[in-house]
Order: structure tokens, then C-alpha cells, then sequence
């Protein structure tokens, strides 16, 4: 069971280049969701997708974009990347009835130079 | 809009000693409430989950937590800690009405001493 994938794991950008993280997962939940950790920030909400073809902003969405391209796959773009978006991305997904819990990816360190 | 506090940023236990995470929620109903393990460079692995019925809710890894209604708290604890168990730990908590969306605490980030 390969659960929730992201790609990539690593990467670095340079301040204005642009990038797509990657989400499929083979649970055939309902949402989806991207989150951001940052030291003693915890995980804060980007966007989330409740349901294949909508998406709504969560917490902190702006110089962010995402699309649901289909049940199992859910996209984080960054237009043109920010040294403040240093950070490590996590993708989730779960059942969108109450009491599913989430189900994380492994993770996308991302360095904005 | 629900909210979840940690209190603790960080805390530090010898080998062996007993260990309680504290965790209080803010939510007008009963939520669904959640405690999430995160170990070096890896994603959030699900410790145990609160739902309904009985307030004293088992775990994996020798985890245990308890619901206090009036307390609006769902402490994480373990008898006896063992280095294995240094790692960042998350409460989260979900909605269980309208649009649910895991809201995470900021994490108490916990160390073994041996």
C-alpha cells in the first residue's frame, strides 16, 4: 500500500522560479489537503480539496495555487517562489465524513534561495 | 472555527520516566480529537483517535489519551518512555459538523534522556 505519495523530496529553487509539488494517493478518500511546516509553527493549512473538482483556501494560501486534477491527485503550485516559502510541504489526505483521520505523505523540503 | 493548543514546546523525560503531553481544544461540540507522531525527516504517523464512547483511548507504541469534556483537554501519556520515543508529537483535532478539516497544534517536541 503505497498510502499517500508525494514528489518530489528535495528540492531548491531560485526567488521567482516557479514549481509544481505532486500528491496522488490510492486510498479513495474524498479531501485532500497541503500543509506547511515551519519551526514552532506546526502544520498550517494551505488549501484543501473537499471533493474531486472543488478546492478552498485554508490558513495560509496566498502565493500558492492548487488544482484536483482527479480523486487520487492534488497539486500545489508555486507561481514564483519566495524565500518565506522555505519550508517542508506535506500532503493529506483523508474520508470527508467526521472521525477520518488524516493520512500524511512523506514530504517535500523545499529551499528558496 | 476549531483551535488546538500544545503548551509545551518542549519536553525532556529520562528513559524509563512516565510522560504526559498536554493538549486543549477549543470547539463548540465534541470533536474528534487525534495524536500524531512525527520522527525525523518523516511524515505524521497516527498514534490514536478519540471519537465517541469510552474518554480513555488506547494507542500503538504503549500510547494512551484521555477525553476531559470539561477540561477541553486530551492529554497524551505513556508509563514508561524509551529512547525510540523522541520524536515531534501533534494533537489535531476535526470538526464534526460542517466542513472537516484537521486543525494541528504547533507540536511538543520530545526528548530522551538516557
Amino acid at each position: 500500500n503505497a498510502g499517500v505519495t508525494q514528489t518530489p523530496k528535495f528540492q531548491v529553487l531560485k526567488t521567482g522560479q516557479s514549481m509544481t509539488l505532486q500528491c496522488a494517493q490510492d486510498m479513495n478518500h474524498n479531501s485532500m489537503y497541503w500543509y506547511r511546516q515551519d519551526p514552532g509553527m506546526g502544520l498550517r493549512l494551505i488549501y484543501y480539496s473537499a471533493s474531486e473538482g472543488t478546492t478552498d483556501k485554508g490558513e495560509v494560501p496566498n502565493g500558492y495555487n492548487v488544482s484536483r486534477l482527479n480523486k487520487r491527485e492534488f497539486s500545489l503550485r508555486l507561481e514564483s517562489a519566495a524565500p518565506s516559502q522555505t519550508s517542508v510541504y506535506f500532503c493529506a489526505s483523508s474520508e470527508n465524513r467526521g472521525g477520518g483521520e488524516a493520512f500524511f505523505g512523506q514530504g517535500t523540503r523545499l529551499t528558496v534561495v | 472555527a476549531q483551535s488546538v493548543t500544545q503548551p509545551d514546546i518542549h519536553i525532556t523525560v529520562s528513559e524509563g520516566a512516565s510522560l504526559e503531553l498536554r493538549c486543549n481544544y477549543s470547539y463548540g461540540a465534541t470533536p474528534y480529537l487525534f495524536w500524531y507522531v512525527q520522527s525525523p525527516g518523516q511524515g505524521l504517523q497516527l498514534l490514536l483517535k478519540y471519537f465517541s464512547g469510552d474518554t480513555l483511548v488506547q494507542g500503538i507504541k504503549g500510547f494512551e489519551a484521555e477525553f476531559k469534556r470539561s477540561q477541553s483537554s486530551f492529554n497524551l501519556r505513556k508509563p514508561s518512555v524509551h529512547w525510540s520515543d523522541a520524536a515531534e508529537y501533534f494533537c489535531a483535532v476535526g470538526a464534526t459538523g460542517g466542513s472537516y478539516i484537521p486543525t494541528f497544534g504547533r507540536g511538543t517536541s520530545l526528548i530522551v534522556h538516557p
